[in-house]
């Protein structure tokens, strides 16, 4: 069975500082692992993903993620935060089998001027 | 390419009535998702359509809800009767076939509001 695990409901940062949100994964395979963020009132937007090619992957507006396998964790991080990052993020493990995406509960993402 | 569109954007109604929900699908793409999302639940998958077959409708919360998809490119979820605890988002997305990362493509999604 696969399984996703966001730590924090909630991340308050400020302007100009790093962004990290934490998500740990569990998959018997190796998983296949997204981020998607959703801006209030939008759908959702793919942000990066991880396919089992290189470990740190790089998406959309600066954001970046690590797949660790020891850790079983997705972390994902940005540099410097702006007010327009505010926003809802979800990290997804995908089934290969099933073309089904398990979804995360969702991180709030606050930032302060 | 227009994306995934979903129709209406927002559809108040009374306890009691149908509802019906759209979605046409990004051309090409041959798997679609419904989902629901409550700030109590979060995002629920409801069913999902491969080839135009409904293949998993495990989420679907019980028999007032029904989904169809008699083509490719439209797809349909019907609340009948509706009931304020549907009150939720619901938001169609699509996927290419075979495709091994299984990126989903969003809809803008259908507030739905049941007084």
């Amino acid at each position: 069975a696969q399984s996703v695990t966001q730590l924090d409901s909630h991340v308050s940062v400020s302007e100009g500082t790093p962004v990290l949100l934490r998500c740990n994964y569990s998959s018997s395979y190796s998983p296949s692992l997204f981020w998607y963020v959703q801006h209030p009132n939008k759908g959702l937007q793919l942000l990066l993903k991880y396919t089992s090619a290189a470990t740190l992957v790089k998406g959309i507006n600066g954001f970046e993620a690590e797949f660790k396998k020891s850790e079983t964790s997705f972390h994902l991080t940005k540099p410097s935060a702006h007010m327009s990052d505010a926003a809802e993020y979800f990290c997804v493990v995908g089934s290969a089998n099933t073309g089904k995406l398990i979804f995360g509960q969702g991180t709030t993402l606050q930032v302060k001027p | 390419d227009a994306g995934v569109i979903q129709s209406p954007r927002h559809e108040v109604t009374e306890m009691g009535q149908e509802v019906t929900l759209r979605c046409k699908p990004i051309s090409g793409h041959n798997s679609l998702f419904w989902y629901r999302q409550t700030m109590m639940r979060g995002l629920e998958l409801l069913i999902y359509f491969n080839n135009n077959v409904p293949i998993d409708d495990s989420g679907m919360p019980e028999d007032r809800f029904s989904a169809k998809m008699p083509n490719a490119s439209f797809s349909t979820l019907k609340i009948q009767p509706s009931e304020p605890r549907d009150s939720a988002v619901y938001f169609c997305a699509s996927t290419p076939q075979g495709v091994s990362d299984n990126e989903q493509f969003f809809g803008p999604g259908t507030r739905l509001t049941v007084l």
